[in-house]
């Protein structure tokens, strides 16, 4: 079965530009995590769909991060205009059931951000 | 609010024990553990439901203590390959907002 792949592996940019990150989850996992995990960090939820809907985006910091899920597969999270305190790795999760109770995750490998 | 684990950090020898423990101020539906390795994605060990049940997963077991809300992960026999840094995420059920939230890990080192 194969894993959740994510797009870029790596991208550096300046700050005020803007970025973009593609996740495709597990086939047939209803819902999908975005995470931001800042070096020395645990992993920290910035968006959580179900289907193609938004469960929750609390902390999405939403004045500049956006994120969409099309059609309930693929998903890409956006950044614009980026700061440097959004050096990170994002990661990307999904799980199997249409509610995340009790729900294993599995991780895709991220993509490395650095904001010069 | 995110579950505090300890130690930061342990460095073992081939074939000794260790055990890592995650503690949270809420009462928690489920407790997730993770490996995360250098550059690489988290790996998912086991999960945790309420009712203080206890899980292996090779020679890593981990009990999850539902009253005093923490678990704790137990590395037995260490190998190499035991090599990284472990997360624990925990549900806190409120309002039926699931949400799992990660602590800030403990790396643990396996030397030869």
């Amino acid at each position: 079965e194969a894993g959740v792949a994510q797009s870029p592996r790596y991208k550096i940019i300046e700050k005020r530009q803007s970025v973009a990150f593609w996740c495709n989850p597990i086939s047939g996992h209803a819902t999908l995590y975005w995470y931001q995990q800042i070096l020395g960090q645990g992993p920290k939820l910035l968006i959580q769909f179900q289907n193609n809907g938004v469960v929750d985006d609390s902390q999405l910091p939403k004045d500049r991060f956006s994120a969409e899920r099309l059609k309930g597969v693929d998903s890409t999270l956006k950044i614009q205009p980026a700061k440097l305190e959004d050096s990170a790795v994002y990661l990307c999760a999904s799980s199997l059931g249409v509610t995340s109770v009790g729900e294993t995750q599995y991780f895709g490998p991220g993509t490395r951000l650095l904001v010069l | 609010q995110q579950p505090v684990q300890s130690p930061q950090a342990v460095i073992l020898r081939e074939g000794e024990d260790a055990v890592i423990n995650c503690s949270s101020s809420k009462a928690l539906y489920s407790v997730h553990w993770y490996r995360q390795k250098h550059g690489e994605a988290p790996v998912f060990l086991m999960i945790l439901l309420k009712g203080g049940e206890q899980k292996g997963h090779e020679k890593i077991s981990a009990s999850f203590n539902e009253k005093k809300q923490q678990s704790s992960l137990y590395l037995t026999a260490s190998q190499l390959s035991y090599s990284g840094t472990y997360f624990c995420g925990t549900e806190a059920p409120l309002s039926n907002d699931y949400k799992l939230s990660f602590g800030a890990g403990t790396t643990v080192t396996v030397r030869a």
